[in-house]
């Protein structure tokens, strides 16, 4: 499981209320990334991280903001949240020098 | 950016046989091919990947090829058992880059 962790692994909230799920990692890997998986989409990128305080804009980064303030620990925030953002959350790491991709248990998150 | 097709949706498999799935990718630039398994409530997992200088590579039962002329490559799994029963994704990536694109999933069942 590449040593990575999710917390909370579920959640329910309300919409128009901030959220806040963490992601982290015992490996000192360099690259950290959130994903969101929805039926018929995949796994879509939304933001990544390239070291401590060093992040980027995925494809679906849209209402979603990032923070690494350590190599262990990557932080998404939903700063109000919609039913739109209803969704398993995955974050990854990445591994050597194709950055292969190893994800954690996910988060499980609804928006009511 | 890149877009990732993957068929089919769903692939029902008596045990023993073999199963195909096929992914296209739409970016010449990309040049590094994962395949992923996911389990039930479990985060996908690395099982094979392939780069572009490679045209086919093989471990144990599963096997990955790629067309680069084509822009296809595919993930071949022989002598299934109940175990292979999950969800498969393929994804497409540059080499060294920062974003990873998955196609939809292709849904296995392999029947005892």
């Amino acid at each position: 499981d590449a040593g990575i962790t999710q917390s909370p692994r579920h959640k329910v909230t309300e919409t128009g209320t901030p959220v806040t799920l963490r992601c982290h990692q015992t490996e000192n890997h360099r690259y950290m990334y959130w994903y969101r998986q929805d039926p018929g989409h995949g796994l879509r990128l939304i933001h990544y991280s390239y070291g401590v305080k060093d992040t980027d804009k995925g494809e679906v980064s849209d209402g979603y903001s990032v923070s690494r303030s350590k190599t262990e620990d990557f932080l998404l925030t939903l700063e109000s949240a919609t039913s739109s953002q209803t969704s398993v959350y995955f974050c990854a790491v990445g591994r050597g020098e194709s950055r292969e991709q190893y994800f954690g248990p996910g988060t499980r998150l609804t928006v009511t | 950016g890149e877009n990732v097709e993957q068929h089919p949706s769903t692939l029902s498999v008596q045990e023993g046989d073999s199963a195909v799935i096929k992914c296209t990718y739409s970016d010449s630039a990309s040049n590094y091919f994962p395949w992923y398994k996911q389990e039930l409530g479990k985060g996908p997992q690395l099982i094979i990947d392939i780069r572009s200088n490679v045209g086919e590579k093989k471990d144990q039962r599963i096997a990955v090829t790629l067309n680069k002329t084509a822009k296809h490559f595919s993930l071949h799994i022989t002598e299934t058992q109940p175990e292979d029963s999950a969800v498969y994704f393929c994804a497409a990536s540059i080499d060294t880059g920062n974003q990873f694109y998955f196609g939809t999933g292709t849904s296995l069942t392999v029947i005892p």
